[in-house]
């Protein structure tokens, strides 16, 4: 039963454009909210957070929202780049020492 | 510098073999940990260690030991290896274990292919 969910596998979005990239969580009590960036044969990199005291968290050009009553949080990363091409994954963190990952999406900006 | 470092990077073995995998990070983290990434993709936990002890253990066969010799060190060692174990395993760590906004730092990640 997956607690954390990205139901969009994929995303292709134009340079220059705005990604949008979407996670819902099915556990209320959940507070912390993660997002890591994955290139192909490289571990998670962390890209930016979110607590549930916020709605709202920026750093550069990526903008994670959260809203807490729909359970529901994105990543919107303005103007999109061809670097940001990656998988984004979704996490959540119920308890200290763990972490609980959607399943990613994987993100292409296209010329 | 590389601060979460897995040791293989590949790595193809036959079923009933054993194996182990190694993760070393120079963070000073006290918190390290192993996640697999099964073929849907899906990252999972599967231990967690906090200064040498085990705190989490998900439902992770018992032919799967982790071994931590110091803070910096997490093993994973691997008993009667099946075609069920091939995926993709990363250690990570983290500091402030007790408090839950804390990141975790990945490893380049183990790619295990059992034939």
């Amino acid at each position: 039963d997956q607690q954390v969910k990205q139901n969009s596998p994929s995303l292709s979005v134009q340079e220059g454009r705005i990604s949008i990239l979407n996670c819902d969580y099915t556990n209320s009590m959940f507070d912390y909210f993660l997002w890591y960036k994955k290139y192909p044969a490289e571990g998670p990199t962390f890209l930016i957070s979110i607590s549930s005291i916020k709605d709202k968290n920026e750093d550069g050009r990526f903008t994670v929202f959260l809203n807490k009553s729909a359970k529901h949080l994105s990543l919107h990363i303005v103007p999109s780049q061809p670097g940001d091409s990656a998988v984004y994954f979704c996490a959540a963190i119920p308890l200290p020492n763990k972490l609980i990952f959607g399943a990613g999406t994987r993100l292409a900006v296209h010329p | 510098d590389t601060a979460v470092s897995q040791t293989p990077k590949y790595l193809v073995t036959q079923m009933g073999n054993d194996k182990s995998i190694k993760c070393e990070q120079n963070l000073g983290h006290d918190t390290m940990y192993w996640y697999k990434q099964d073929s849907k993709k899906f990252l999972k936990i599967m231990f967690s260690y906090n200064n040498k002890e085990l705190i989490i253990n998900e439902t992770v066969p018992n032919r799967f030991s982790p071994k931590s010799p110091d803070k910096a060190h997490l093993n994973l060692h691997i008993n009667s290896l099946e075609l069920g174990d091939s995926a993709v395993y990363f250690c990570a760590s983290s500091q402030d274990p007790g408090q839950v906004n804390t990141e975790a730092f990945f490893g380049q990640g183990t790619r295990l292919t059992v034939v």
